[in-house]
């Protein structure tokens, strides 16, 4: 499957515990997406890349909030000291950008249950 | 960033067509209007997109009105498949979703 891969799909952890997901997108894409959704709601972005730069952030990116793409392929978003409020579904999407950059090829999310 | 307006849920028997409408009044002239729709427990799935000029995909027909304040996805025979949400966004950096239309085919 030449997909968005995303890892883990469930993560439980207990609050004030760190987290790291990972995504990894279609190969030859070069912009990467973080989204979270919660339930009822639709996805909410968080930030994206252009190869390895992030180019933006959303205001919902808390400082607890790290993403990183090091080599412009994967990449990992980190929640720090979790909050039962994070608990949602972190979905990663790519797209080849430019005229296409709004097509976007969602992964099937990681699902966080801070208890 | 404009914003946009669905119905929060519609009804479709299945075979026929689904005609999902959506208003973005304040679009931009240069801003496209794209379409995704959501499966319980999958991520957002990318359908269709447009500028002016009504377009069409395997997956669906889009209908842009000439003033581009609004639009319609068109699923031309519905199937229990296409029970989904489906989101109508005016294309920014980061997409932009709202809550959708939820459309429920039935038999």
């Amino acid at each position: 499957d030449t997909g968005v891969s995303q890892d883990p799909r469930h993560k439980i952890t207990k609050r004030g515990q760190n987290v790291t997901f990972r995504c990894d997108p279609i190969s030859e894409h070069n912009r990467l997406y973080w989204y979270r959704q919660t339930l009822g709601q639709g996805p909410e972005f968080l930030t994206y890349f252009q190869n390895e730069a992030q180019l933006e952030k959303s205001r919902l990116l808390s400082d607890r909030f790290s993403a990183e793409r090091p080599k412009g392929s994967f990449s990992t978003l980190e929640i720090q000291r979790t909050e039962q409020g994070d608990s949602a579904m972190y979905l990663c999407a790519s797209s080849l950008g430019g005229i296409r950059d709004g097509e976007l090829f969602f992964g099937e999310g990681s699902r966080l249950t801070v208890l | 960033d404009a914003k946009t307006t669905q119905p929060p849920s519609m009804d479709c028997a299945e075979g026929r067509a689904a005609n999902l409408p959506c208003n973005h009044s304040t679009i931009s002239g240069n801003e496209y209007v794209y379409w995704y729709r959501q499966i319980h427990s999958q991520g957002p799935q990318y359908i269709i997109h447009g500028l002016k000029n009504n377009e069409t995909n395997e997956m669906a027909s889009l209908i842009i009105t000439e003033d581009r304040k609004s639009s319609t996805l068109i699923l031309p025979h519905a199937t229990l498949r296409d029970t989904a949400v489906y989101y109508c966004i005016v294309k920014t950096v980061g997409l932009t979703f709202g809550t959708g239309t939820r459309l429920q085919v039935t038999l």
